[in-house]
């Protein structure tokens, strides 16, 4: 079984500034997908980038970037020149190539920006 | 694209009253979907695999008896809950994706309270 471990429950960052959130997971499989989402106040959650794990290219979405190291097991989200709108929480998902969207979220990280 | 409605929003209920929780694909056809259950500031938890056609896949733990998933066809979803009690008071969120390997998208949850 999959698992996924976000080891920060709660993080702040000032506006503008630029903030990491870490996860590691662990499987056996060699083709997987993993995504960081985040659900703001109102609960909606929303997909904020996704890595394909045959990929060696860092995903880039705007502000926000991975560092995947798969030999490491590790997935980390750097949100650049952080917004106040980035307030939320952030989950850590692993999805495997076989199992036609099932996924595992880690325990999530609650991220504050600072005016 | 890749809208999931889901609906109602929030309900309040009786003990010993039973609720249905709907999950729409807008603009996609969904084989797939998953019910999760989200205790505040916690992670989700997934409740179940809705199938298309057949009978949903339970997680450990979830009694199939309490809470009824019915995939009636391939844009529609109905999580109820039976008999329901305070403890089953949480917030509900349902996914789908549009193909094996794509992002979830995810209703905008239920908020359920049961008095």
């Amino acid at each position: 079984a999959q698992t996924v471990t976000q080891s920060q429950p709660e993080m702040s960052v000032q506006e503008a500034e630029t903030v990491t959130l870490s996860c590691t997971y662990d499987t056996s499989e060699n083709n997987y997908y993993l995504f960081w989402y985040k659900q703001p106040p109102s609960r909606q959650m929303i997909l904020v980038i996704r890595q394909e794990a045959y990929k060696q290219q860092n995903a880039t979405e705007n502000r926000f970037s991975v560092n995947f190291q798969k030999a490491a097991k590790s997935f980390s989200l750097k949100i650049s020149d952080s917004q106040l709108g980035d307030t939320a929480m952030y989950f850590c998902a692993f999805m495997g190539n076989t199992n036609a969207g099932k996924s595992t979220f880690g325990d999530g990280t609650t991220l504050t920006v600072k005016p | 694209g890749a809208v999931v409605s889901q609906h109602p929003s929030w309900v309040i209920c009786k003990s010993g009253t039973s609720v249905k929780i709907e999950c729409r694909s807008l603009d996609f056809q969904a084989t797939t979907m998953f019910w999760y259950r989200q205790f505040p500031k916690q992670s989700l938890m997934l409740m179940a695999t809705s199938n298309e056609g057949s009978k949903a896949t339970y997680e450990q733990g979830v009694e199939k008896d309490k809470f009824l998933i019915n995939h009636a066809s391939l844009t529609l979803s109905t999580l109820t809950v039976t008999s329901a009690h305070p403890e089953d008071s949480s917030f509900y969120i349902c996914s789908a994706s549009n193909t094996g390997n794509s992002p979830l998208h995810f209703g905008n949850g239920t908020r359920l309270t049961v008095t």
